[in-house]
């Protein structure tokens, strides 16, 4: 089956440094990469979509200079969260979906980001 | 808008007991309708996939439903045992975008 891979799974910084995540898919080509984000006993929530080879759409409410997302390959997607403060602590999710619209999203293990 | 709404939040059931968790939705016109389990800490698992011309789907113990006209879905899980305990979560596609409940949280006593 479709897998994705999401490095790192935990990562613990000081406030004020950059952290990014990678998120690959293993056995498939992604055309759609997506970023979402989790509160504790909360839905996950999307924050951007990406295109291989295209700008990333973020969603309303989500700082696009301060989350920046790369879709380089059709494997690699990237989300840097640049400068990170104590509040950008959450647990980030991606998924990708291959080429065809009817294509589900498969899903990475996630990364549990801590900024103290 | 869509909004994705479960309930209950949480569910505490012994072992054997049959589980029936609902999730009800606000806009119709989707495109499909994805049950995902999800454990502490970790990504999210597929379950079951509902497209919107069908109304139910099954796979082994699990069977889920879809009502458009009522805008719910309702996920069954037959006979259920201590591994089922994870959070579950309905998921709805519109365009090409998913629309996420908040999730049930179950824990099935040994």
């Amino acid at each position: 089956g479709a897998v994705v891979s999401q490095h790192p799974s935990w990562v613990i910084c000081k406030s004020g440094t950059s952290v990014k995540i990678e998120c690959r898919s293993l056995d498939f080509q992604a055309t759609t990469m997506f970023w979402y984000r989790q509160f504790p006993k909360q839905s996950l929530m999307l924050m951007a979509t990406s295109n291989e080879g295209s700008k990333a759409t973020y969603e309303q409410g989500v700082e696009k200079d301060k989350f920046l997302i790369n879709h380089a390959s059709l494997t690699l997607s990237t989300l840097t969260v640049t400068s990170a403060h104590p509040e950008d602590s959450s647990f980030y999710i991606c998924s990708a979906r291959g080429r065809g619209y009817n294509q589900p999203q498969h899903f990475g293990d996630g990364t549990r980001l801590s900024i103290l | 808008k869509q909004e994705v709404t479960q309930i209950p939040a949480a569910l505490s059931v012994p072992e054997g007991e049959n589980l029936v968790l609902n999730c009800s939705f606000t806009d119709s016109a989707i495109y499909n309708l994805q049950w995902f389990r999800q454990d502490p800490g970790k990504g999210l698992t597929s379950l079951l996939l509902i497209q919107s011309s069908q109304r139910e789907q099954t796979s082994g113990r699990l069977n889920a439903s879809l009502d458009k006209s009522s805008g719910r879905s309702t996920l069954y899980i037959a006979a259920s045992q201590p591994g089922d305990s994870a959070t579950y979560l309905c998921a709805l596609r519109v365009d090409y975008k998913l629309s996420f409940g908040a999730g049930t949280t179950v824990t099935v006593r040994a």
